[in-house]
């Protein structure tokens, strides 16, 4: 079983759609990281949470560390947030290294 | 101020051959990750180095190493290619000193052995 599971793999929705990925993790961790990757690689790094609830524009990123789960949340989807969207720690035992999920493909259609 | 540059961003080489990528952080980052991205087995970490000192190693054969220089830049070589090693390999920055730090990540170096 992968330390950082995420869900679901696949999502495909209309544009304006209220879209959440989960991720839950097995392992301690420092922080989580929300990062987006688009066709040719690149990542953004969109959240680092250690508790809590962050919002930066359109996009809101929750943890419950006591649950070990976090939830990615989109609202009001445009077509250019199509991505793949992946969960990444840190653990507390494993400094300056990041595991990650296998990630979150969203297709949103117009 | 200027993002993570990874050099070269296409590379293709022949089985057997060695490849050298490198890895310029932002100014004031002294950590650099590279890590390897597959459609098979995702994301997965390589090594970290911090003032010139690897500080972690993931579950590579020796084939891979790497080497930060005082500037901070970082390089990471594969010598005797097979193909298995073609994917995308990323590095990702930060301030180093904690993991609590974000992370920049460069727009990686796709690499294609034949």
């Amino acid at each position: 079983k992968n330390e950082v599971e995420q869900s679901p793999q696949n999502l495909t929705a209309q544009e304006g759609e209220f879209i959440t990925i989960n991720c839950s993790y097995s392992v301690g961790i420092s922080a989580l990281h929300w990062l987006q990757q688009h066709p040719g690689g690149g990542i953004v790094s969109l959240f680092m949470l250690s508790s809590g609830k962050k919002k930066h524009g359109r996009l809101i990123a929750t943890i419950n560390i006591q649950e070990k789960h976090s939830s990615l949340h989109i609202t009001a989807s445009h077509p250019r947030d199509s991505a793949v969207y992946i969960c990444a720690v840190s653990e507390v035992q494993g400094a300056q290294k990041l595991v990650f999920g296998q990630g979150t493909r969203l297709t949103i259609n117009p | 101020k200027a993002g993570v540059t990874q050099t070269p961003r296409y590379l293709i080489k022949t089985r057997g051959q060695q490849v050298t990528l490198s890895c310029s952080p932002i100014s004031g980052h002294r950590s650099v990750s590279w890590y390897q991205q597959t459609p098979g087995q995702g994301l997965q970490f390589l090594f970290e180095y911090f003032s010139e000192t690897q500080r972690n190693k993931g579950n590579f054969p020796g084939r891979f190493s790497g080497r930060q220089f005082s500037n901070s830049r970082s390089e990471m070589n594969v010598s005797t290619l097979e193909l298995g090693d073609s994917a995308l390999y990323l590095c990702a920055t930060n301030p180093g000193g904690s993991s609590n730090y974000g992370y920049t990540f460069g727009s990686g170096t796709r690499l294609t052995v034949v």
